[in-house]
């Protein structure tokens, strides 16, 4: 079954502490993989994406993710988080089957950044 | 760029009546849009994808006959709850996307919105 998990839902860290989120994916086929977050009160906005290339990708904020196939996973990281980085961060999977194009969210991971 | 308008913001209604959510690109026209639910602490579910003038397509387990799905331009799709009822209160949140050659586009999330049925 296609699935994406995230392993961490609550994630507490104290300012210019190094951030990595956990997330796995289930696809049998081509996928596309992006992390979204979503700041208090505000709508799912996109951090990066991945879709062919170099495995490691940058985004905005200074975050980047790391497309390991072999482990399918896509971690999120970020060397220094800081309070502004509190939100909800969701890992998303787009694949094809059929020329039919399909979204997989994981359940999302809370991050308190503590001042 | 990339903006994505959903209205309402919050609803609240008395059981057995009908509810219509709009949801607008403005600045980009979306080929594709997506109506997704939310439960409290739960992930985004995708309940139906919608191309422009053509019929949307359900995911598993989501009724088309309660969930009305219309995306009639290339800016707007709407999604009515028919004859809601308790248990119909969510948070509906629509998304669109272009899907130029190759289908790498991502999403546009709308803000959400917030239905409490009575």
């Amino acid at each position: 079954a296609q699935s994406v998990s995230q392993h961490n839902h609550h994630v507490i860290l104290s300012e210019a502490a190094s951030l990595e989120l956990g997330c796995n994916y289930s696809y049998g086929g081509t996928v596309n993989l992006f992390w979204y977050v979503q700041y208090p009160g505000q709508h799912l906005q996109l951090l990066l994406k991945y879709f062919s290339g170099d495995p490691l990708v940058k985004g905005i904020k200074g975050f980047e993710a790391e497309f390991i196939k072999s482990k399918f996973s896509f971690n999120l990281r970020k060397p220094s988080v800081q309070w502004s980085d509190t939100a909800e961060y969701f890992c998303a999977v787009k694949g094809s089957t059929s020329g039919t194009y399909k979204y997989i969210f994981g359940t999302g991971t809370r991050l308190k950044v503590l001042a | 760029g990339a903006v994505v308008s959903q209205h309402p913001s919050r609803v609240i209604c008395k059981s057995g009546t009908s509810v219509k959510i709009e949801c607008r690109s403005l600045d980009f026209q979306a080929t594709t849009m997506f109506w997704y639910r939310q439960f409290p602490k739960q992930s985004l579910m995708l309940m139906a994808t919608s191309n422009e003038g053509s019929k949307a397509t359900y995911e598993q387990g989501v009724e088309k006959d309660k969930f009305l799905i219309n995306h009639a331009s290339l800016t707007l799709s709407t999604l009515t709850v028919t004859s809601a009822h308790p248990e119909d209160s969510s948070f509906y949140i629509c998304s669109a996307s272009f899907e130029g050659t190759g289908g790498n586009q991502p999403q546009h999330f709308g803000d959400g919105t917030r239905l409490s049925i009575l």
